[in-house]
């Protein structure tokens, strides 16, 4: 079974900074889908940004990017010119694209942005 | 614009109890999913259905049963509700197989006395 792993429980930046979340995973599949979901405190899921693992290039959506690696099975966030809005807790998650299409969610990270 | 609602947002039941969570989607999307939400493990799947009178158990099914009798809903029902199903409940849907997204609703939290 797939694990996703988040070893930072919480993390803070000063606004205006650049902030990286960690995540790792464990898999023996070579064709996977990987996320950032973003919960503020509406507790609504939003997806940040996806990677697929068949493609090289990180990807990118505006300040936020991915440092995949995957030989390492390790996929960080990094989020740029950090804002008050990006308060939330940031979870990573893993998805086969083989069977079901669940997805595995790490326990999450607690971003806090210092003014 | 298409979308993913749930009701109740907030519900408190009673141990024992039948309590039924409503998932609704306008994507008309062939797969959904319900998960629960804990401190110190994320999210975790309960119930997921690929297409109408089609469901599958997830990691934590017990005590939990769903329906799919059309494409739009999917409502998740606690049979007799426990304390230990206390918890915020997230529903989500993504179009057929290979595509990669899954959007979820507002959630709902659940507290059992």
């Amino acid at each position: 079974a797939q694990t996703v792993t988040q070893s930072q429980p919480e993390m803070s930046v000063q606004e205006a900074e650049t902030v990286t979340l960690s995540c790792t995973y464990d898999t023996s599949e070579s064709d996977y889908y990987l996320f950032w979901y973003k919960q503020p405190p509406s507790r609504q899921m939003i997806l940040v940004i996806r990677q697929e693992a068949y493609k090289q290039q990180n990807a990118t959506e505006n300040r936020f990017s991915v440092n995949f690696q995957k030989a390492a099975k390790s996929f960080s966030l990094k989020i740029s010119d950090s804002q008050l809005g990006d308060a939330a807790m940031y979870f990573c998650a893993y998805r086969s694209n083989f069977g079901n299409e669940k997805l595995t969610f790490g326990t999450g990270t607690r971003l806090t942005i210092i003014p | 614009d298409a979308e993913i609602t749930q009701s109740p947002r907030h519900k408190i039941t009673e141990t024992g109890r039948q309590v039924t969570l409503a998932c609704h989607q306008t994507w008309n999307h062939n797969n959904m999913f319900w998960y629960r939400q804990d401190l110190g493990h994320g999210l975790r799947l309960i119930h997921y259905s690929y297409g109408v009178q089609d469901t599958n158990k997830g990691e934590v099914s017990d005590g939990y049963s769903v329906s799919r009798s059309n494409t739009e809903d999917l409502p998740l029902t606690l049979e007799s509700a426990a304390s230990s199903q206390t918890s915020v409940y997230f529903c989500a849907s993504s179009e057929s197989a290979g595509t990669d997204t899954q959007y979820f609703g507002p959630g709902t939290r659940l507290t059992v006395l």
